[in-house]
């Protein structure tokens, strides 16, 4: 299975700084097509989980451009610019390339 | 608007088995690949299996495969899981997901 690896965050995080979320995956997500297998959720408090960011790179609809994702085949990283209260949760990685899918641990995100 | 509503859940004692459904609206059901994913009380996320739109193709996490079963009614919208032998550590929520959509989860607690 590919293993994925979130990185934690410098708790809390100031409202209007930005804040890079980091994951890793044990095996290159970058497909011979050429689009990388990889989507970002964010969870909010007593919510379920919600598609931010799809193909490592692609917003889904509706998100807001202070999202932003990038990275390598196994290397990747969620940016969010101006932290709102809106953003509290826990953010989560998911590779989509093989079976079975997997999942992050998680990464929490805390607003000051 | 796209809306995913599980049920079936709750309490249910080891051994047992339980079938949880969820019903799909706001898109064309039969066109998509339909997924669960269940999320521990410690909120680790786990990817269970998907189901083609057709029905024709599944696929499973290895450590479940052999007790649970993904099965879906396109004229109904309607996406199943079907749980047998259940275990204390199949306690979690449960999430149908598809079109990039979650639903709202279904909570299912395995105990005597």
């Amino acid at each position: 299975d590919i293993v994925m690896t979130q990185g934690a965050l410098p708790n809390p995080v100031p409202s209007g700084e930005s804040a890079s979320i980091t994951c890793q995956s044990s095996k290159s997500l970058l497909h011979s097509n050429g689009k990388t297998y990889l989507n970002w959720y964010l969870q909010r408090p007593g919510q379920s989980p919600q598609l931010l960011i799809y193909w490592m790179s692609t917003r889904a609809s509706g998100v807001s451009d202070r999202f932003s994702g990038s990275g390598s085949g196994t290397d990747f990283t969620l940016k969010i610019s101006s932290v709102e209260a809106e953003d509290v949760g826990v953010y989560y990685c998911q590779q989509f390339l093989e079976y079975p899918r997997t999942f992050g641990g998680g990464t929490k995100l805390e607003l000051k | 608007e796209v809306q995913l509503v599980e049920s079936g859940g709750g309490l249910v004692q080891p051994g047992a088995s339980l079938k949880l459904s969820c019903v799909a609206s706001g898109f064309t059901f039969s066109d998509y690949w339909m997924s669960w994913v269940r999320q521990t009380p410690g909120k680790t996320m786990e990817w269970i299996g998907d189901i083609k739109y057709d029905g024709s193709y599944t696929n499973y996490a290895p450590s479940l495969k052999n007790r649970f079963t993904i099965s879906r009614d396109n004229a109904k919208s309607t996406l199943y899981l079907q749980m047998s032998n259940v275990r204390s550590e199949d306690t979690a929520t449960y999430y149908c997901t598809g079109r990039m959509r979650w639903g709202q989860g279904v909570m299912v607690t395995v105990s005597s």
